[in-house]
């Protein structure tokens, strides 16, 4: 059974970049897209972005300009890097997974991990 | 401020019927597959509905999806206490290329 798990700092100061890492684990990271999703704290879900097996990405144009998600293939992990953070970033970051032939049903979801963005 | 309406809160005894809405527009569900996840306390977002109206295997019968115009909605029916989390429903957002959820309904079981 394939599982998602988050890791990264729980708190980053504001204009630095946060970076986050999702581990899959019972099932190859080949053939689906891998996404990141966010909720900020009484807020609704916002989808971040997606990194594709190939390398290929798409991302939420309201955080275009600061977000990359990539692979490291080789260890059956994908990253979010989120620069110039602001309080406003502030939220539950998920990983999340597609099949290719079903790119927006996600069916695969991480526990979430907390980020506060604060000085 | 969410791109798809959905009423805050929804309610219903145990073993009642709940419907929730998703209003959308035509560059979303109008012309797009309509998705609903399940938020619980504690635990990961759970894929609900795909296309409308799938669910993925495990997701039980009570949960039913449907869609129509620029319109979706989930019914879960025979109302569990085990129910009682958040419903989002989510959609590709063509003037955005973006995938975009809705605000968000919050069932509660009384």
């Amino acid at each position: 059974q394939v599982q998602l798990q988050e890791s990264g700092p729980g708190l980053v100061k504001p204009s630095e970049t946060l970076s986050l890492t999702c581990t899959v684990s019972g099932g190859s990271i080949s053939t689906y897209y891998w996404h990141w999703v966010r909720q900020a704290p009484g807020k609704g879900l916002e989808w971040i972005g997606y990194v594709y097996y190939t390398g290929g990405t798409n991302y939420n144009p309201s955080l275009k300009s600061r977000v990359t998600v990539s692979l490291a293939t080789s260890k059956n992990q994908f990253s979010l890097k989120l620069t110039s953070v602001t309080t406003a970033d502030t939220a539950v970051y998920y990983c999340a997974r597609s099949d290719t032939d079903m790119v927006w049903a996600f069916d695969i979801w991480g526990q979430g991990t907390m980020v506060n963005v604060s000085s | 401020q969410s791109v798809l309406t959905q009423p805050p809160s929804a309610s219903g005894t145990p073993g009642e019927r709940v419907t929730i809405s998703c209003s959308g527009r035509t560059s979303n569900i109008g012309n797009n597959y309509v998705y609903w996840y399940q938020l619980l306390p504690g635990a990961a977002p759970k894929l609900l509905i795909y296309r409308n109206n799938q669910r993925p295997s495990g997701v039980p019968d009570r949960f039913s999806g449907s869609k129509s115009g620029t319109s979706g909605s989930l019914a879960i029916s025979g109302l569990r206490s085990e129910d009682e989390g958040d419903y989002y429903c989510a959609a590709l957002e063509d003037s955005l290329t973006a995938y975009v959820f809705g605000s968000g309904t919050k069932v509660t079981v009384l």
